[in-house]
């Protein structure tokens, strides 16, 4: 079975740009989550959906990040204008709809706001 | 609410070596714990999980952990360091039980080096 796929991989772009992430979570996972990893705050969850409908958005640091799930199959995770300081490694992660199951999560983006 | 933390972020053995990565976590209910490794440029990649049945848990790669609720442990462990182990382990405990949150919070990493 193909695991999580997120893209771009690398995406390095100015302050003030959009930046648009990907995801495609493994088939049949009902839960789907977006992260973020830094050296400073370690892996930090920022938004989760279930069945395509956001649960929880506490960790969304502002309103500058939005996140969407249009399907079952996509989400993305937006930042516009997007600042030095959202320069992370972002991963998507998605699982099953029962409580004990793990989550797996995708290679990750990793993004550079110069 | 959950927490975890992972004592030493950084721990060096020789190759052959016992493995020993430390794990305590703050839970008021019993807790779903995991441990995941990350590779250089990869995602997290599940290693075990503890759902409450058997109390050591076996993983991949010769990898197992011990759930002790009495000091509130989840250590995991290794007999024999392999070259190919040198990665970022993490701990994680799941939110739900506690909180109805479907969300893992992890500790902060212990960076695993393995010497020749």
């Amino acid at each position: 079975d193909a695991g999580v796929i997120q893209s771009p991989r690398h995406e390095v772009t100015e302050m003030g740009q959009e930046v648009t992430l990907r995801c495609k979570p493994i088939s049949g996972h009902d839960y789907l989550f977006w992260y973020r990893q830094t050296m400073m705050r370690g892996l930090e969850l920022l938004i989760y959906f279930n069945n395509n409908v956001p649960i929880d958005d506490s960790g969304m640091p502002e309103d500058r990040f939005s996140a969407k799930m249009p399907n079952a199959s996509f989400s993305t995770l937006k930042i516009q204008p997007s600042e030095p300081r959202d320069s992370a490694v972002y991963f998507c992660a998605s699982s099953r709809d029962r409580g004990n199951q793990p989550q797996h999560f995708g290679d990750g983006t990793r993004l550079s706001i110069l | 609410a959950q927490s975890v933390t992972q004592l030493g972020s950084h721990v060096s053995v020789s190759e052959g070596a016992l493995v020993l990565l430390r794990c305590n976590y703050s839970s008021s209910v019993p807790p779903y714990l995991f441990w995941y490794v990350q590779y250089p440029n990869q995602g997290l990649q599940l290693l075990l999980k503890y759902t409450s049945a058997a109390t050591l848990v076996k993983g991949i790669n010769g990898f197992e952990a011990e759930f002790k609720k009495s000091e509130t442990s989840f250590h995991l462990t290794k007999p024999s360091a392999h070259m190919s182990d040198a990665a970022e382990y993490f701990c994680a405990v799941s939110d739900l039980r506690d909180t109805g949150r479907r969300a893992l919070t992890f500790g902060s990493g212990t960076r695993l080096q393995v010497q020749p």
